[in-house]
């Protein structure tokens, strides 16, 4: 079936360090993509979105790149901020999937000064 | 954006009691409502899809005579963990669509 594979976390790194973390996928067709951001004692929230090939999803300074020939959407900013301490989670929507997100298992981030 | 709360945020009760979560949408309508469950550095595990007026669809493994939901209205939806025991244990997470998912803050319950 359709998954998402995240790297594990906690990632630790220091304010106005690059960020990466990476998200592969497994699924059929052309699913849409999705990264979405849980801060402390909050609620999910989208981050950003690719619904095809090649398409790029940016906000707050975070950006992902839809690659459908390595099946990934690696989240990434150039300089975090203390800010950004959350856990985030890739996910996707099955090509004609409707509705259901199917979710990796989360990366803790920590940004330190 | 759209608001999705939940009530409460955190419960904790004895093992053989039942609880019951709520999941409202404060400014739009939701036929559609989905249940997650989330265990400590695990993803999100949909646990069934609430539609108003009928009734829900459940994942494969969630047993639905002990995960009863009712989506009573248009901006309701309401979980209710049965006879609950220490395995039940979990955050629990409602969204509901409007041109877009949006995730309510979770009830994290607590069976003793």
């Amino acid at each position: 079936g359709d998954s998402v594979t995240q790297m594990e976390g906690p990632v630790t790194l220091s304010e106005e360090a690059f960020l990466t973390i990476n998200c592969t996928y497994t699924a059929t067709g052309y699913p849409s993509l999705f990264w979405y951001v849980q801060y402390p004692g909050e609620g999910l929230q989208l981050l950003l979105k690719a619904t095809k090939a090649d398409d790029k999803g940016s906000n707050k300074g975070f950006e992902a790149t839809y690659r459908k020939e390595t099946t990934s959407f690696h989240l990434e900013k150039g300089s975090v901020q203390v800010s950004d301490s959350a856990v985030y989670f890739c996910a996707l929507i099955p090509t004609g999937g409707g509705n259901k997100l199917t979710f990796g298992t989360g990366t803790q981030l920590k940004v330190e000064l | 954006g759209a608001v999705v709360s939940q009530h409460p945020s955190r419960v904790i009760c004895k093992s053989g009691t039942s609880v019951k979560i709520e999941c409202r949408s404060l400014d739009f309508q939701a036929t559609t409502m989905f249940w997650y469950r989330q265990f400590p550095k695990q993803s999100l595990m949909l646990m069934a899809t609430s539609n108003e007026g009928s009734k829900a669809t459940y994942e494969q493994g969630v047993e639905k005579d002990k995960f009863l939901i009712n989506h009573a209205s248009l901006t309701l939806s309401t979980l209710t963990v049965t006879s609950a025991h220490p395995e039940d244990s979990s955050f629990y997470i409602c969204s509901a669509r409007e041109r877009g998912t949006f995730f309510g803050p979770g009830t994290r319950l607590t069976v003793l």
